[in-house]
């Protein structure tokens, strides 16, 4: 069983409030990354990292940031929230090695008012 | 750019009826995942394929991956309500020495009428 973890699981907020989506795994890999779906659509990966320090922007363009501090944590800022950036955010991580899969947290709803 | 496109992209059908989802691209893949969400859920792993013609099977639910490693199946039997959810295939294509890409498809989104 994969263990990853994503806080808040909702999230219902006003314009302009800056947001900290979390995301921490325990099982040491280096690869995480964060994607952007829309109810029952496909996911769009929006930023990777492939380990401490190393953060990198994805297909999808997006007003967020990371940070890779520590290996174990990955979170995801909004400064200015927008309604545009209602949506879900799903984190992932994967292992080193060929084959690897990647392992998701449960995401976090966010709805900007 | 690689692409990994899903068909169908949304299917509807009776209990007991058996079905095929489709993972298509021009891309050669070392591996292929599958991946099942529901609601509220993030994708949960079925099955990883890394050999061309390499067939799995899980329960009632049964996976190929094409002998180019271009393309993959998802085949279930007999469907039961329980198997409703967005169906996602993921491709590891090579990049360089040994780094590498996950590209995922569109999904299939699967309904099961009781």
């Amino acid at each position: 069983e994969a263990d990853i973890y994503q806080t808040p699981r909702y999230l219902v907020i006003g314009t302009g409030k800056k947001i900290t989506l979390e995301c921490s795994q325990t099982m040491g890999h280096d690869k995480m990354y964060w994607y952007q779906q829309d109810p029952g659509m496909e996911l769009h990966l929006i930023h990777y990292s492939y380990g401490v320090n190393s953060t990198e922007k994805g297909d999808l363009s997006s007003e967020s940031t990371v940070s890779r501090i520590r290996t174990e944590h990955f979170p995801l800022t909004l400064e200015s929230a927008r309604p545009s950036h209602t949506s879900q955010y799903l984190c992932a991580s994967r292992g080193q090695g060929a084959w690897q899969p990647q392992h998701f947290g449960d995401g976090t709803r966010l709805s900007i008012l | 750019t690689q692409l990994l496109e899903q068909s169908p992209q949304f299917l509807s059908i009776q209990e007991g009826e058996n079905l095929t989802v489709y993972c298509n691209s021009s891309s050669v893949f070392s591996s292929l995942q599958w991946y099942r969400q529901e609601p509220g859920e993030g994708p949960v792993l079925l099955v990883t394929v890394v050999t061309g013609g390499e067939v799995k099977k899980l329960k009632r639910l049964t996976f190929q991956f094409g002998d180019a490693r271009k393309d993959s199946s998802l085949h279930i039997t007999a469907a039961q309500p329980g198997d409703t959810g967005l169906y996602l295939c993921a491709g590891e294509a090579r990049l360089y020495s040994s780094a590498s890409k996950i590209i995922f498809g569109s999904g299939t989104r699967l309904s099961i009428r009781p």
